[in-house]
């Protein structure tokens, strides 16, 4: 069954403007990692939250975990035109289960 | 100098066949992995291959199979092609199970 699920499914915003992107998920986690992938490349890590931290960030990205309500948001801030990329959440089960959500689609207009 | 390299990129193969896809990583990590992506972007774990440990997502097909010389190389076969086993393949490793994973520039794979 689908993990993670992201939400918006796409996104469009103006350059220099924040994008915040939200995950969903059903079961335990031991942490939970968010990915990009631009068009017609592989997936590149962005950042990795433990289940035990609540806020974590990394340059211009910022990402929030509530294990209450089995959620996660990633925050893009000052957008620029190369971020312009679908980006995955991704969940993982003390290794034995690892599962993306279906992505958001992030278009930043110059 | 890339970190998981994949070859072929681009594999056209006629239904029936069997195809192999192979991976590469030079990062000295202990686990390899092997995902389908299909044509809405949906990216599903197929394989993760750790320290001759398998893994295998109980919905892949047992037409699919992956198999490792070493460490550092973990490739795909397929047999018996089929036209849904279109999509594109990513390899992936990471130092272990469940870290940041690091992946290959992808195999897109069109069966006719």
């Amino acid at each position: 069954s689908q993990q993670g699920e992201e939400d918006p499914q796409a996104l469009s915003i103006q350059e220099g403007e924040n994008a915040t992107m939200n995950c969903s998920y059903k079961t335990s986690i031991n942490n939970l990692q968010w990915y990009r992938q631009n068009s017609g490349r592989g997936l590149v890590h962005l950042i990795l939250i433990r289940s035990n931290e609540r806020e974590k960030h990394s340059g211009r990205l910022r990402v929030t975990l509530d294990t209450s309500k089995k959620s996660s948001s990633l925050l893009i801030t000052a957008s620029r035109a190369a971020d312009t990329a679908s980006y995955f959440c991704a969940t993982d089960n003390y290794g034995q289960n690892f599962v993306f959500g279906p992505g958001t689609r992030l278009s930043v207009l110059p | 100098d890339t970190a998981v390299s994949q070859t072929p990129k681009y594999l056209v193969t006629q239904m029936g066949n069997d195809k192999s896809i192979k991976c590469e990583q030079n990062l000295g990590h202990d686990t390899m992995y092997w995902y389908k992506q299909d044509s809405k972007k949906f990216l599903k774990i197929m394989f993760s291959y750790n320290n001759k440990e398998l893994i295998i997502n109980e919905t892949v097909p047992n037409r699919f199979s992956p198999k490792s010389p070493d460490k550092a190389h973990l490739n795909l076969h397929i047999n018996s092609l089929e036209l849904g086993d279109s999509a594109v393949y990513f390899c992936a490793s990471s130092q272990d199970r469940g870290v940041e994973q690091y992946f290959g520039p992808g195999t897109r794979l069109t069966v006719t």
